[in-house]
């Protein structure tokens, strides 16, 4: 069975230092690998993915993640954190050829202090 | 451009009821997605549909859940003899393509939090 683990719930982080915010996956097959970021309220908002090509994705608001296949990980990363970066962050996979539907992970809690 | 709305945002029910949840995907999106997010937990799949076609419905938890999308737009689920263990926030999304090698995001909703007492 496909699965997706964010092993931290919280990750703590001050303004102005680099973050990660872990991943790992089990499935079948190729996957295609997304994070997703969530407000307060809001909607899930996707950041990035990784479907072929380089294993160093870029995205929304200077996050970036690498594929690791030998790893079977897809951190998240971002070089110097922002405050307004704090929210809740999902991991998610989904299967080539399959009807695109995404499996998630539990999230992660970033919290980035002044 | 408008993004996918959800209605109502807020549902309290007694236990028993039957409640319809409205999602409004993004206008031509051909794929949209339904996913149950019980509180502190990922998002977790109920259902896809291709335009009107239900394709995919493994994640619908029991018989008291049913989906529809008759026109290829607008979708319902519906919950029948809503129970305490639905409680959750449902979540809708859509996206322009169908899955297969040039795979897109998923555009989701606010989503509807129910709560059944």
């Amino acid at each position: 069975a496909q699965s997706v683990a964010q092993p931290e719930d919280q990750v703590n982080v001050a303004e102005g230092n680099p973050l990660t915010v872990k991943c790992t996956y089990s499935v079948s097959g190729n996957p295609y690998l997304f994070w997703y970021v969530q407000y307060p309220n809001r909607g899930l908002q996707f950041l990035l993915k990784y479907i072929t090509g380089d294993n160093l994705v870029k995205g929304s608001y200077g996050f970036e993640a690498e594929f690791n296949k030998s790893q079977t990980s897809f951190h998240l990363k971002k070089p110097s954190a922002l405050v307004s970066d704090s929210a809740l962050y999902f991991c998610a996979v989904s299967l080539s050829g399959n009807t695109g539907k995404l499996i998630f992970g539990q999230g992660t809690t970033l919290q980035v202090k002044p | 451009g408008a993004g996918v709305s959800q209605s109502p945002r807020y549902k309290v029910a007694k236990r028993g009821q039957d409640v319809a949840l409205r999602c409004d995907p993004i206008s031509g999106h051909v794929s949209l997605f339904w996913y149950q997010q019980a509180l502190g937990q990922g998002p977790e799949f109920l259902t896809y549909f291709q335009n009107e076609a239900q394709l995919d419905k493994s994640g619908l938890p029991s018989d008291r859940f049913f989906a529809e999308r008759p026109e290829g737009s607008v979708s319902t689920l519906k919950i029948q003899r809503t129970q305490q263990e639905d409680s959750a926030v449902y979540l809708c999304a859509s996206s322009p393509i169908i899955a297969g090698p040039s795979y897109n995001e998923q555009f989701f909703g606010p989503g509807t939090r129910l709560t059944v007492l």
